[in-house]
């Protein structure tokens, strides 16, 4: 079946720095991509998608590219910031309506 | 502003009880979903609806079941309370496509 595999965290960061958190994961064919993020106390929210190889999602400066090749879908910020911190979930989709959801991975941003 | 809501953020129940747990959507979503989150574990899929009276089972549905009425309700029932369900649970729905979840802001349940 569908998996995911997340880098583990935490990932502790400087405010500034770059950020990479990698995700691979195995499907049959080619899914839509997500990554959600999580802020303290509250549910998940939809960061960023790809719906195609190659395609690049991105918001509020995250991006991520979907690599058919190496099934990866890494998310990246060039400088994070202390409001960054969270933890984040990446998700395919499994092709029936159903997403599959990494074990996620806490971002510790430090000003 | 779409919305999924929760009933309750915070939950306290004893051993035993029946315990309902209740979403709302606004969006005139198909799918609905049930997940619990646990540390080092990530979100499991519970149980998860397709269209109204319809349901399906997730990853891990034992000890749970749910109720589909309405279109914008989803419901998911605890039988019989145990203190291995003590747990965040999170309620999504989505609309069919390439479009992800919306979900709520999470019940926290603590069975004591």
């Amino acid at each position: 079946g569908n998996s995911v595999t997340q880098m583990e965290g935490p990932v502790t960061l400087s405010e500034e720095a770059f950020l990479t958190i990698n995700c691979t994961y195995t499907a049959t064919g080619y899914p839509s991509l997500f990554w959600y993020v999580q802020y303290p106390g509250e549910g998940l929210q939809l960061l960023l998608k790809a719906t195609k190889a190659d395609d690049k999602g991105s918001n509020k400066g995250f991006e991520a590219t979907y690599r058919k090749e190496t099934t990866s879908f890494h998310l990246e910020k060039g400088s994070v910031q202390v409001s960054d911190s969270a933890v984040y979930f990446c998700a395919p989709d499994t092709g029936f309506q159903k997403l599959v959801f990494g074990t996620g991975t806490r971002l510790l941003v430090s000003p | 502003d779409v919305k999924v809501t929760q009933s309750s953020r915070y939950l306290v129940k004893r051993t035993g009880e029946k315990v309902f747990l209740e979403c709302v959507q606004d969006m005139d979503h198909e799918n609905m979903f049930w997940y619990r989150q646990d540390p080092g574990l990530g979100l499991r899929l519970i149980y998860f609806s397709y269209d109204v009276k319809m349901k399906e089972k997730g990853d891990i549905p034992e000890g749970y079941s749910v109720s589909r009425e309405k279109k914008e309700r989803f419901s998911l029932i605890l039988e019989s309370a145990s203190t291995n369900q003590t747990s965040m649970y999170l309620c999504a729905s989505r609309q069919p496509g390439d479009y992800g979840y919306t979900f709520g802001s999470g019940t926290r349940l603590t069975v004591v």
